[in-house]
């Protein structure tokens, strides 16, 4: 069975400290995604990242950075000098990849609820 | 703003009444799926389209859900003689899956339709 653990469930930091998610998933598929998205207060899920299980690089978007490990199966999310817009709910998410290579049911952790003060 | 829109944002309801909820996909997408937040909880899916297809629906979708996709573009989810643990946030995303190219797909999330039953 799929699952995703994210061990954290708040975390607060203060303003320009650096912070990192935790995120680990447990699949049998040797072909799945991860992704990460955040939710703020208002409730839509915003899309951050995607990586595949082939791609083991790690990634980097401004202040955001994700380490992808295949090998202790974790793909966590450091914010780099967090700001207070950065608070929110960060979720972790893993998706199987059907035949044809496509995605389809996304299997969320609990989520961490990130805290930033100013 | 071409991004999943979703109606209504909220509802409250009586315990035993009907509710039907909509969600507009990015125009262009061809997969369309619906997920239940509860308060602490990521996303769980309930079940997701494929054009005018439904492919998959979870075991937590009861009798009493119903959800189409007649046109293959906007999506309804019903909930019928709805029940206090219904309340949830209601989300829906949209994805586009190509057969050909290998192009894999990420879900965009809509607002969402938080549902209260009294």
């Amino acid at each position: 069975a799929q699952k995703v653990t994210q061990a954290q469930t708040e975390i607060s930091v203060v303003e320009k400290e650096d912070v990192t998610l935790d995120c680990v998933y447990e699949t049998r598929d040797t072909t799945y995604y991860l992704f990460w998205y955040k939710q703020p207060p208002s409730g839509e899920l915003v899309f951050l990242i995607r990586r595949n299980s082939f791609d083991e690089q790690n990634e980097i978007s401004g202040r955001y950075s994700w380490n992808f490990q295949k090998s202790t199966s974790s793909f966590n999310f450091t914010i780099t000098a967090s700001q207070v817009v950065d608070s929110a709910v960060y979720f972790c998410a893993l998706s199987e990849a059907d035949y044809g290579g496509a995605t389809n049911k996304l299997i969320f952790g609990t989520g961490t609820l990130l805290a930033v003060q100013p | 703003d071409t991004g999943v829109s979703q109606d209504p944002r909220h509802k409250i309801t009586k315990r035993g009444q009907n509710v039907t909820f909509r969600c507009d996909p990015i125009s262009e997408h061809n997969r369309l799926y619906w997920y239940r937040q509860t308060l602490g909880q990521g996303p769980e899916f309930l079940t997701y389209f494929q054009n005018e297809a439904q492919l998959e629906k979870s075991r937590l979708l009861s009798d009493r859900f119903s959800a189409e996709r007649p046109k293959g573009s906007f999506s309804t989810l019903e909930i019928q003689r709805t029940e206090q643990g219904d309340s949830a946030m209601y989300l829906c995303a949209s994805s586009l899956i190509w057969n050909r190219g290998g192009k894999q797909e990420t879900q965009y999330f809509g607002p969402g339709t938080r549902l209260l039953v009294l």
